[in-house]
């Protein structure tokens, strides 16, 4: 099956700075690329839709100035979270449809820890 | 809108009995189900689908699920649990694989040997 990549793994950040989250299709193509956050032991929450080439589409309550989500490439989208602060702490997880658009791909996620 | 709900956040069976986990959804166009499986710190894994077609989905792992329609039910079920089946499990909902999901909050199995 297809394969999406997310680097890095984990990142530890001291609150004020600047994290960027990657997110690659490995063998295909994506249009289009889903972010979503899990705080811990809780559900997988959308956090916002990475279009190639076009703008993000963010969900009610999330900070388009904060999230910044650029999708540069048919294969990676990264998510910056600006000027972090310790309830940016989370799992952050992509995902990107398949090929047949009847499933998604999921990336390993980002554990970030911002002190 | 879409929405999943997950009867039990936590389930406990035995090793070698029944697995069955719990997952009904609302959906106002022909739904799209997922079930996925979340080992700790790591991803989500594709357990088993249902689009279109046979409601009875195999999947990985001896796990099956069956779509109900009449019940709007996809419920989890595994004959005989195995230890390495401990783990977070997740239901979501789409109108495709092109949009996003929604989840279920999740059910925590645990195997008692």
């Amino acid at each position: 099956g297809a394969v999406v990549s997310q680097h890095p793994s984990r990142v530890i950040c001291k609150s004020g700075t600047s994290v960027k989250i990657e997110c690659r299709s490995l063998d295909f193509q994506a249009t289009t690329m889903f972010w979503y956050r899990q705080f811990p032991k809780q559900s997988l929450m959308l956090m916002a839709t990475s279009n190639e080439g076009s703008k993000a589409t963010y969900e009610q309550g999330v900070e388009k100035d904060k999230f910044l989500i650029n999708h540069a490439s048919l294969t990676l989208s990264t998510l910056t979270v600006t000027s972090a602060h310790p309830e940016d702490s989370s799992f952050y997880i992509c995902s990107a449809p398949g090929q047949g658009y009847d499933e998604q791909f999921f990336g390993p996620g980002t554990r970030l820890t911002v002190l | 809108a879409q929405s999943v709900t997950q009867l039990g956040s936590h389930v406990s069976v035995s090793e070698g009995a029944l697995v069955l986990l719990r997952c009904n959804y609302s959906s106002s166009v022909p739904p799209y189900l997922f079930w996925y499986v979340q080992y700790p710190n790591q991803g989500l894994q594709l357990l088993l689908k249902y689009t279109t077609g046979a409601t009875l989905v195999k999947g990985i792992n001896g796990f099956e699920a069956e779509f109900k329609k009449s019940e709007t039910s996809f419920h989890l079920t595994k004959p005989s649990a195995h230890m390495s089946d401990a783990a977070e499990y997740f239901c979501a909902v789409g109108d495709s694989g092109n949009t996003p999901l929604v989840f279920g909050k999740g059910t925590r199995l645990s195997v008692i040997a």
